[in-house]
């Protein structure tokens, strides 16, 4: 069984301060993707690495993609109360099968 | 609006008593499936389906079924539910083509007393 996990599971921050997540396995994906979830609400899609060693921005957090395609981090920089909210990462799976493995989601909350 | 309708949203039931959630999107998309999400766990799939009359099983499949006659619609079967089905459901689906990222509802919580 694959597993992605995340860490840390519960963040909680003053405003104006920076933070990363990170998610690891020891599988190797085709592309890794960052979701939030906020309160009743499903999972919906910040952004997708593909290549081992990419940087992507995306206002204020940035996502990295492992050299190997294990790892991913996502580093939010001078974090919000808008950012509060759970970070799931999900690794793709597309060779000879097509599947979705989700880490165990980071809960991030941010105080004013 | 693209969109992945899940209904009930909120549901109450007792052991043994069979209920359907019903999933529909509007969007095209080959690729449906269903996850739960629990405490501790993140999401886990239950079932998929890459295309209509196409449905396989995903991590944690017993006590569930699926059918997928129409492209739009994946409902979701609990034959005899029982309290370790209580959870946080959501449908997704995707394009089915590699990397493309998954759309989901806004889940359904199930409660099984």
């Amino acid at each position: 069984t694959q597993l992605l996990e995340q860490s840390p599971q519960f963040l909680s921050i003053q405003e104006g301060e920076n933070l990363t997540v990170y998610c690891n396995s020891s599988s190797v994906f085709s592309s890794l993707q960052w979701y939030r979830q906020e309160p009743g609400e499903g999972p919906v899609l910040l952004v997708t690495v593909v290549t081992g060693g990419e940087v992507k921005k995306l206002k204020r957090l940035t996502f990295q993609f492992g050299d190997a395609r294990k790892d991913s981090s996502l580093h939010i920089t001078a974090a919000q109360p808008g950012d509060t909210g759970l970070y799931l990462c999900a690794g793709g799976l597309f060779s000879g099968t097509y599947k979705y493995i989700f880490g165990t989601g980071t809960r991030l909350k941010v105080l004013a | 609006e693209a969109q992945v309708t899940q209904n009930p949203r909120y549901l109450i039931t007792v052991t043994g008593k069979k209920l359907t959630v019903t999933c529909s999107q509007n969007m095209n998309h080959e690729y449906m499936s269903w996850y739960r999400q629990d405490p501790g766990l993140g999401l886990r799939q239950i079932y998929y389906s890459m295309n209509v009359e196409v449905t396989d099983k995903g991590d944690v499949p017993e006590g569930y079924k699926v059918s997928r006659k129409e492209k739009r619609n994946f409902p979701l079967i609990l034959e005899s539910p029982s309290p370790n089905q209580t959870s946080l459901y959501f449908c997704a689906s995707s394009p089915g083509t590699v990397n493309s990222p998954l759309h989901f509802g806004n889940g359904t919580r199930l409660t099984v007393t």
